[in-house]
């Protein structure tokens, strides 16, 4: 069955250094991969879409890439910030070749900056 | 903010009772997903609606419902509550039904305790 899978470990750095959250999946070919941002006690909110056909994408300090062959994604943030501290999850869409938004989560990592 | 509202924001049932919780879309926002988070995981899909019909089912049993209503409201309604349904349940609209510009919107979710 399709499977994603995100460091269950929390993430701890220093204010200034560049985090780096992991996210596999299995037994999966989808066009698209998110990602997603969520503070404790609030719903996910989307921060960035990449498509099978790009390497890479940027959006200010947050960086994201996707490789189909390690069927892997790897989320950057440059510069970390306290205030980035929050859950991010990764998310693929049910139905691999669309976006439909029926989506299948990772359990998400949660990254601590530290000031 | 989004403009995705949930209601009520908490809850506390008791096994064997029923629930109906609510979700307030963005104007011309065609399609709701409801999910279950669990604590300590990601978002769980349970399913989507889209223009009033049911469009896609996770793994969720049938005494999990929802509606959707022309007015950009839906409602997620569970039968028969057992203590494991106690979770955060989000919903999330969008303004397509698919894309790589289908983003979702989340709510802020009702969290249900079941004892």
């Amino acid at each position: 069955s399709q499977k994603i899978e995100q460091n269950s470990e929390a993430l701890n750095i220093q204010e200034g250094k560049t985090a780096t959250l992991t996210c596999n999946y299995t037994n999966y070919s989808p066009a698209y991969l998110q990602w997603y941002r969520q503070d404790p006690g609030r719903g996910p909110v989307f921060l960035l879409l990449i498509r099978e056909n790009e390497k890479e994408k940027r959006k200010e300090r947050l960086k994201v890439t996707f490789d189909t062959t390690l069927k892997q994604s790897l989320f950057h943030i440059t510069a970390s910030q306290p205030a980035d501290s929050a859950t991010y999850l990764c998310a693929l869409d049910k139905f691999g070749s669309s976006n439909t938004g029926k989506l299948i989560f990772g359990q998400g990592t949660t990254l601590q900056v530290k000031p | 903010e989004t403009g995705v509202t949930q209601s009520p924001t908490h809850l506390i049932k008791t096994r064997g009772q029923q629930v109906t919780l609510r979700c307030s879309s963005q104007s011309g926002h065609n399609t709701v997903s409801w999910y279950q988070q669990a604590l300590g995981q990601g978002p769980q899909f349970i399913f989507q609606y889209y223009r009033e019909e049911e469009n896609g089912r996770g793994n969720f049993p049938p005494r999990f419902s929802g509606l959707q209503f022309p007015n950009y409201s839906s409602e997620l309604n569970v039968n028969a509550l057992e203590l494991d349904d106690s979770a955060l349940y989000l919903c999330a609209s969008s303004r397509l039904a698919g894309g790589p510009d289908n983003e979702q919107f989340f709510g802020p979710g009702t969290r249900l305790t079941v004892l």
